[in-house]
């Protein structure tokens, strides 16, 4: 079983819908929740970060956590073109020192 | 502020030689880590360094690869007598405190011929 789970997609949503994006991970001692949108050859740039059982909202994102599933997952809502991009679910567990262990990331993308 | 720094963002090496990567951390920051991202792979962990320490080496190939973060300058990702398997972006990341949120750079792209 893999420490980050994540669907490579791609997911395709129209303009305007609400794209999600799903994670589950293994080691229920993790503490820190993270997701990164990586544009193709660019590097990960944080969109969210969640400590907490509950939901976060930051504009047009909202980062969901249920630790008793083991489930993080990224709501985007009013989906734009350019959105378009891999996102990547990280964790960082208390075991595991400050390392964060990624997805292999969902391909999204927004159809005009 | 300036974010994360490295580079250089290219680096051409041919099997044999040696690579040296370099990454500046974030103004305040004092926590730095490397990842490395293989061709259509998802991002690995290599090692997490503070000033003049190296606090977790646990991702790090056991041969060839070395990081360092001096008191003074930027980390350092060595990687000797390179091999096409080392082809990949280096990408670094830096964080104000432990567990705290993580920056990355722009990324070395190594190339090795």
């Amino acid at each position: 079983q893999k420490e980050v789970e994540q669907n490579s997609g791609p997911l395709s949503v129209p303009e305007g819908a609400i794209a999600s994006l799903n994670c589950t991970y293994s080691d229920r001692g993790s503490q820190s929740f993270f997701w990164y949108r990586q544009y193709s050859g660019k590097s990960p740039e944080l969109i969210m970060s969640i400590y907490s059982n509950g939901d976060k909202e930051d504009g047009r994102f909202t980062a969901q956590l249920n630790k008793a599933s083991q489930y993080v997952s990224l709501l985007i809502r009013d989906s734009q073109p350019s959105d378009s991009a891999t996102y990547l679910c990280a964790v960082s567990s208390a075991g595991g020192g400050n390392k964060l262990t990624f997805g292999t990331g969902t391909q999204l993308k927004v159809e005009l | 502020n300036a974010g994360v720094m490295q580079n250089p963002r290219h680096l051409v090496r041919r099997r044999g030689q040696e690579a040296r990567l370099r990454c500046s951390p974030m103004k305040g920051h004092s926590h730095v880590y490397w990842y490395r991202q293989l061709p259509e792979e998802g991002l690995k962990f290599m090692v997490y360094l503070q000033k003049e320490n190296i606090i977790d080496e646990s991702g790090m190939p056991k041969e060839r690869f070395s990081a360092e973060f001096p008191k003074e300058g930027p980390s350092i990702l060595r990687i000797q007598q390179v091999v096409r398997g080392d082809s990949a972006a280096y990408f670094c990341a830096s964080s104000p405190l432990p567990r705290a949120e993580q920056f990355f750079g722009p990324g070395t792209r190594l190339t090795v011929l």
